[in-house]
């Protein structure tokens, strides 16, 4: 079955970066577009951007423009969102997604950054 | 950019009852390619991350239950949950995917009464 599988928890100081990777299985990788997004306790879910696995080509929030990359491996049907100069507020569940409407998501990735 | 809202944000319901959940787009969402609205309604429960139920404002995913569908087009938009089940109770999202910067409402609480 078609399924994104999310790397675990992460614990960030303030100013580090973070790479989270979203491992695609059950279809061609290189088909449809991955978006990530984000989901801080007991909010709403913030679009952060999107990745054409097969182009490469990106389009991101102006919000993180400057402060996030999304890349990917074909090989290994991976895509990676990194987010650097972490802040408290950057704490979150981050999410990938196949698709523009989201079709699966992945399990989710639960970032904290605390000094 | 296009800015979703939904409304109400909390909405108490009982047993069996129509829970209705609206959506309003701040351009229309309806695309020349298909004449369709390029809308989706997402269900999350605690600690999971959101199911896809409703795509084109109106097509329900394959494997959701018939009590849930999706109406509107253009900026207005509906998500009714037709008998609801104590296992709908959730927070409900829609989201356009019109083009980038995709976005989402606010979402919406189902609670039981």
């Amino acid at each position: 079955q078609v399924q994104l599988v999310q790397s675990g928890a992460e614990v960030k100081k303030p100013g580090a970066s973070v790479k989270v990777s979203c491992k695609a299985s059950g279809y061609t990788f290189t088909d449809f577009d991955i978006n990530w997004v984000r989901q801080a306790t007991g909010q709403g879910l913030e679009w952060m951007g999107w990745m054409n696995p097969k182009s490469g080509n990106t389009g991101y929030a102006q919000k993180f423009q400057g402060r996030v990359t999304m890349t990917r491996n074909t090989s290994t049907s991976t895509a990676y969102m990194e987010l650097t100069s972490l802040r408290s507020d950057d704490t979150a569940v981050y999410y990938c997604g196949r698709k523009a409407w989201f079709d699966p998501w992945g399990q989710g990735t639960l970032v904290t950054v605390s000094s | 950019d296009i800015v979703m809202t939904q409304s109400p944000d909390s909405l108490a319901v009982s047993l069996g009852e129509r829970a209705t959940i609206n959506c309003t787009s701040s351009q229309s969402l309806l695309h020349s390619s298909n004449n369709k609205s390029r809308l989706a309604w997402y269900q999350q429960k605690p600690g999971q991350p959101p199911r896809l139920l409703i795509l084109w404002a109106t097509a329900r995913e394959s494997g959701v239950p018939d009590r849930f569908s999706g109406s509107g087009s253009g900026t207005a938009f509906a998500l009714t949950i037709s008998g609801l089940l104590a296992e709908d109770v959730a927070i409900y999202f829609c989201q356009h995917y019109y083009s980038p910067p995709l976005a989402f409402g606010g979402g919406t609480k189902v609670e039981l009464k």
